[in-house]
């Protein structure tokens, strides 16, 4: 199974701030993927890049941005957070046609 | 756009009772994933099914393909607590190695 690490696990954060979502892998997987997840819900893509300096958005449509520096990080930004961003965020990168999902974020906008 | 579908929504069950989640797609899928979510967790790959018509089987766990490849079943024999979670499929989405997944099927078993 694929390492996968998301930092923080757990943030409750007041509106305004600017927040980053870390994500790497140790696989050296080129696609990695950004997921929404309300709880209990199905999983949005809002994010996806097939390799270092590709990013594209997802289906849904999201204020956050995306970097790809290197294959192994694929960090989510949210500029100023508002309580509409309280969610899960989950990381995920692809070998073959199998996605490998991180532990998640769990984010409170208060 | 893209929908799937599945059905039903929730499911409860007494352990060892069957179980059987349901996926529709409005559109035919060159292929459909399985992943489960245990309470808390992330979601884990079960399976990949290609072909028309395709079974698959898992231990209790038999996965299954419509002949017109719109729909699949995940029928789960003998249901255990540890088969508690939510049950997503997920065909293919825009982006030519994305995912589209289903609203999902939460299961819970009592002991």
């Amino acid at each position: 199974e694929a390492d996968i690490y998301q930092t923080p696990r757990y943030l409750v954060i007041g509106t305004g701030k600017k927040i980053t979502l870390e994500c790497s892998q140790t696989m050296g997987h080129d696609k990695m993927y950004w997921y929404q997840q309300d709880p209990g819900m199905e999983l949005h893509l809002i994010h996806y890049s097939y390799g270092v300096n590709s990013t594209e958005k997802g289906d849904l449509s999201s204020e956050s941005t995306v970097s790809r520096i290197r294959t192994e990080h694929f960090p989510l930004t949210l500029e100023s957070a508002r309580p509409s961003h309280t969610s899960q965020y989950l990381c995920a990168s692809m070998r073959g046609y199998e996605q490998y999902f991180g532990p998640g974020t769990r984010l409170t906008v208060t | 756009g893209q929908q799937v579908m599945q059905i039903p929504q929730y499911q409860h069950v007494q352990e060892g009772e069957d179980f059987t989640t349901y996926c529709n797609s409005s559109t035919t899928l060159s292929n459909i994933q399985w992943y489960k979510q245990r309470p808390g967790g992330h979601p884990v790959f079960l399976i990949q099914l290609v072909k028309s018509g395709e079974v698959k089987k898992q231990k209790r766990l038999t996965f299954q393909f419509g002949e017109a490849k719109k729909n699949s079943a995940l029928p789960i024999t003998a249901t255990q607590t540890t088969d508690v979670g939510t049950y997503f499929c997920a065909g293919p989405g825009t982006g030519a190695n994305n995912l589209f997944f289903g609203t999902g099927t939460r299961l819970t078993v009592i002991p």
